[in-house]
């Protein structure tokens, strides 16, 4: 168990409405990535908060957006879905946003959305 | 973006063996690289990490091997047991950068 925390762990949802995933990280870590896992391709990675404000972002779609709240959980919001938006959603905690080299990177247990 | 990939998407060995995944990157300023392990229904757990001033590291019964002549990189498990049955990823980052670029990964299959 990383201590990142995922909810909800699954969500089926049609094309065009809106969702919102949400993740707490481990106790302690200021920072929070969200990644996209598509069937057919590796960890994409999305999007990174450190402390409230936005870091840096990934390939994250105008349609996607993030935030991260003062008690630190994040919430990622997925609007006008469509089919390819099915995927797994991984975030990611670590203790200060450094580079991976020095701030290891834990990962939740994602969430599966299904967009039928 | 960068260009991370595997060579092979499965893999199965028998327990007790040894296995090599390997991977290859396409960027030479890539630095820092990290194998993850992901198990059905989780997510990914670091395994072990090598940084480009390394050729080899070994943790407790993995070693991984990096060759910058060629980019490219693998991740030796000993003894495979078959709470090693994962998928297998490596990632490339820059020692100073944020982001991580992931490879596809290889599915490790263990067969008793």
């Amino acid at each position: 168990d990383s201590g990142v925390t995922q909810t909800p762990k699954h969500l089926i949802t049609a094309t065009g409405q809106r969702v919102t995933l949400r993740c707490s990280p481990r106790s302690g870590d200021l920072s929070v990535y969200w990644y996209q896992q598509s069937l057919d391709q590796g960890l994409q990675f999305l999007i990174h908060y450190y402390n409230g404000e936005e870091r840096a972002k990934g390939n994250i779609l105008e349609r996607f957006s993030a935030q991260q709240f003062p008690d630190l959980h994040s919430e990622l919001n997925l609007s006008s879905l469509e089919l390819g938006d099915s995927a797994l959603y991984f975030c990611a905690s670590s203790a200060r946003g450094g580079p991976p080299s020095t701030d290891t990177q834990y990962f939740g247990p994602g969430t599966r959305l299904t967009v039928l | 973006g960068e260009s991370v990939g595997l060579h092979l998407p499965t893999l199965s060995v028998q327990e007790g063996d040894n296995s090599i995944i390997n991977c290859a990157y396409s960027n030479s300023a890539s630095d820092y690289f990290i194998w993850y392990k992901q198990e059905s229904g989780k997510g990914p757990q670091f395994i072990i990490d090598i940084r480009s001033n390394m050729d080899k590291r070994q943790g407790q019964r993995v070693t991984v091997l990096l060759n910058k002549t060629v980019k490219h990189l693998s991740l030796q498990i000993a003894a495979t047991q078959p709470g090693d049955s994962a998928v297998y990823f490596c990632a490339e980052s820059r020692f100073t950068g944020n982001q991580f670029y992931f490879g596809t990964g290889t599915s490790l299959t263990v067969i008793p």
